[in-house]
């Protein structure tokens, strides 16, 4: 079945430093590809997303390419700041009447 | 521009009550989804239907079960509602077409159940 793998965390980053989160997948067929974002006490917003190879979805700074050579939809950042602080997953979504499958998430916590 | 509403952002029940939790979208969604988030779980999905009268059950379906009667309505029952069901809900719509693929979230339901 689909799967989705990220890194394991947390992460803690001072401001301004570059983010990677890792996120590969194993699907079926073609999916779209997806980061959300959950602030404490919040639910998930979406960040970005990517529905075909080689798409790059971008949004606040954050960048992810789909990468279907090494399955593969990474979250970058080039200068974090505090307010980035958060949880973030990475979810994949195939066919019409598919589910949304995501991985463990990931909490950021970046310190001024 | 709230796309996908939950019916309330914390809920305290008895144990043994009959508990609904409402999720409404307003995107003309085909899908909808309900998780269940616990620390050192993750995302665990309950049920989802892929159309009106439809459902499949998720990876925790036990305990909870679901109507959807209209396309824009996902309701979440839990039928005699336990402590251990005590979580943070999250509620989900998505669409998948060609040129429109998305998937939003409500704000979430903290339930607590004693």
């Amino acid at each position: 079945g689909d799967s989705v793998t990220q890194m394991e965390g947390p992460v803690t980053l001072s401001e301004e430093a570059f983010l990677t989160i890792n996120c590969t997948y194993t699907a079926t067929g073609y999916p779209s590809l997806f980061w959300y974002v959950q602030y404490p006490g919040e639910g998930l917003q979406l960040l970005l997303k990517a529905t075909k190879a080689d798409d790059k979805g971008s949004n606040k700074g954050f960048e992810a390419t789909y990468r279907k050579e090494t399955t593969s939809f990474h979250l970058e950042k080039g200068s974090v700041q505090v307010s980035d602080s958060a949880v973030y997953f990475c979810a994949l979504l195939t066919g019409a009447n598919s589910k949304l499958t995501f991985g463990k998430g990931i909490t950021l916590s970046v310190r001024p | 521009d709230v796309k996908v509403t939950q019916s309330s952002r914390y809920l305290v029940k008895r144990t043994g009550e009959k508990v609904f939790l409402e999720c409404v979208q307003d995107m003309d969604h085909e899908n909808m989804f309900w998780y269940r988030q616990d620390p050192g779980l993750g995302l665990r999905l309950i049920y989802f239907s892929y159309d009106v009268k439809m459902k499949e059950k998720g990876d925790i379906p036990e305990g909870y079960s679901v109507s959807r009667e209209k396309k824009e309505r996902f309701s979440l029952i839990l039928e005699s509602a336990s402590t251990n069901q005590t979580s943070m809900y999250l509620c989900a719509s998505s669409a998948l077409s060609q040129g429109n693929t998305e998937a939003f979230f409500g704000q979430g339901t903290r339930l607590t159940v004693v």
